[in-house]
């Protein structure tokens, strides 16, 4: 059983659109992180989210924790072709519990 | 500060030999993670050590799999007999401690391919 289910698993859409990941679980965890995979590297930490209902902005990217600490969503704003990648969330306990990822793909 | 890393990038090795894939921790981490993923799959957690401790291993397979990290030197994943479904790429991350508190750093990987 997957511990952590990432929606959607594929997306391709075109320069200029919104978009929006979600991840859910049923398991709390101390916190919920979100990477960002190129191919052929390792992944690469975005955000740290800790506290229930904390939002925190990254430019054009925007990560909520849900109140329960169980989900989380990254919205893209205005995507542009350099969004192109793996995002991974991943729940924190003593050890960091990875989803399956998203590949997203933005369409210039 | 140099980050984790990982040697070798990419590992051949022919059905039934041994894969040893290394992994240095950044300055001043003692905690280290390994993961694998599959094409198309997210990380897998494997095994968690700290400096001549196994923490946690519930993500090891049962046989042919072995992690370590001595007092000296680096973090070794080693499989043993490698068969075709080992052909994935492997994942090392460090901590200064528990990752529920510190942020954790993954290195390159190592693309291994058994032939």
């Amino acid at each position: 059983t997957q511990l952590l289910e990432q929606s959607p698993q594929f997306l391709s859409i075109q320069e200029g659109e919104n978009l929006t990941v979600y991840c859910n679980s049923s398991s709390v965890f101390s916190s919920l992180q979100w990477y960002r995979q190129e191919p052929g590297e390792g992944p690469v930490l975005l955000v740290t989210v800790v506290t229930g209902g904390e939002v925190k902005k990254l430019k054009r990217l925007t990560f909520q924790f849900g109140d329960a600490r169980k989900d989380s969503s990254l919205h893209i704003t205005a995507a542009q072709p350099g969004d192109t990648g793996l995002y991974l969330c991943a729940g924190v306990r003593d050890k960091i519990i990875f989803g399956k990822g998203t590949r997203l793909h933005i369409l210039p | 500060n140099a980050g984790v890393m990982q040697n070798p990038r990419h590992l051949v090795r022919r059905r039934g030999q041994e894969a040893r894939l290394r992994c240095s921790p950044m300055k001043g981490h003692s905690h280290v993670y390994w993961y694998r993923q599959l094409p198309e799959e997210g990380l897998k957690f494997m095994v968690y050590l700290q400096k001549e401790n196994i923490i946690d291993e519930s993500g090891m397979p049962k046989e042919r799999f072995s992690a370590e990290f001595p007092k000296e030197g680096p973090s070794i994943l080693r499989i043993q007999q490698v068969v075709r479904g080992d052909s994935a790429a492997y994942f090392c991350a460090s901590s200064p401690g528990t990752t529920g508190n510190t942020e954790a750093f993954f290195g390159q990987g190592t693309r291994l391919t058994v032939v």
